[in-house]
């Protein structure tokens, strides 16, 4: 069974700083994919960034990048340049990858994301 | 850009009674997902679907549940006879193959009262 813990219930940031939000997960599947999804206060979930266990580079997308640390079992989310309205809640995901296969989102618990000014 | 939608956005039932929920994926996806999310807390995986029938459930997904692909494009959840504890949101996903990433609905929110 997979599992992912967000170990961190809320984060303050100030803007125009980084952020870093933990993700550890566990799984026996040797090939997974690792997400993180934004849900502001309007309810929608936006993805943001994605890493295979296979990949050897940690993911980049804008100001996002996955720390992606497989003998940690580590997936954290690092925010560049925190802007106002990255204010949301963030949640670490993860899924077995097989070709043919549909297989689901395991989602952890969140990490509600304040900037202030 | 193209994108998943549900409808409707919010709705509101009696307990007991019958509710179906409605999303279209993107077109070119084959892969579908619905998952619900109760107040403050995490999302939870439901079920997915893929060549026409399901690939996986959840022990939250009981009989009271069913879901289907009518014609080609709608992708719908029942919920036969709704509780309480069935209001939440409720989303749906689509992915194009098994290595991309699930683009989501902006949900449904159920509630039962």
């Amino acid at each position: 069974a997979q599992k992912i813990t967000q170990t961190q219930p809320g984060m303050f940031v100030q803007e125009k700083e980084a952020v870093t939000l933990d993700c550890t997960y566990d799984t026996s599947d040797p090939s997974y994919g690792l997400f993180w999804y934004k849900q502001p206060s309007s309810g929608e979930m936006i993805f943001l960034i994605y890493q295979g266990s296979y990949d050897q580079q940690n993911a980049t997308e804008g100001r996002y990048s996955l720390n992606f640390q497989k003998a940690r079992k580590s997936a954290n989310l690092v925010i560049s340049a925190s802007q106002l309205g990255d204010s949301a809640m963030y949640f670490c995901a993860m899924r077995e990858e097989r070709a043919g296969t549909a297989s689901k989102l395991t989602f952890g618990t969140g990490t509600r994301l304040q900037v202030t000014l | 850009e193209p994108e998943v939608t549900q409808t409707p956005s919010h709705q509101v039932t009696q307990m007991g009674q019958e509710v179906i929920l409605r999303c279209v994926p993107i077109s070119n996806h084959l892969y579908f997902y619905w998952y619900r999310q109760i107040l403050g807390q995490k999302v939870e995986f439901l079920v997915s679907f893929y060549n026409n029938e399901i690939s996986e459930k959840s022990e939250i997904f009981d009989d009271q549940f069913s879901v289907e692909r009518p014609d080609g494009s709608n992708f719908t959840l029942k919920i036969r006879s709704t509780k309480l504890e069935d209001s939440a949101m409720y989303f749906c996903a689509s992915q194009s193959n098994s290595y991309n990433e699930q683009f989501f609905g902006p949900g449904t929110r159920l509630t039962v009262l």
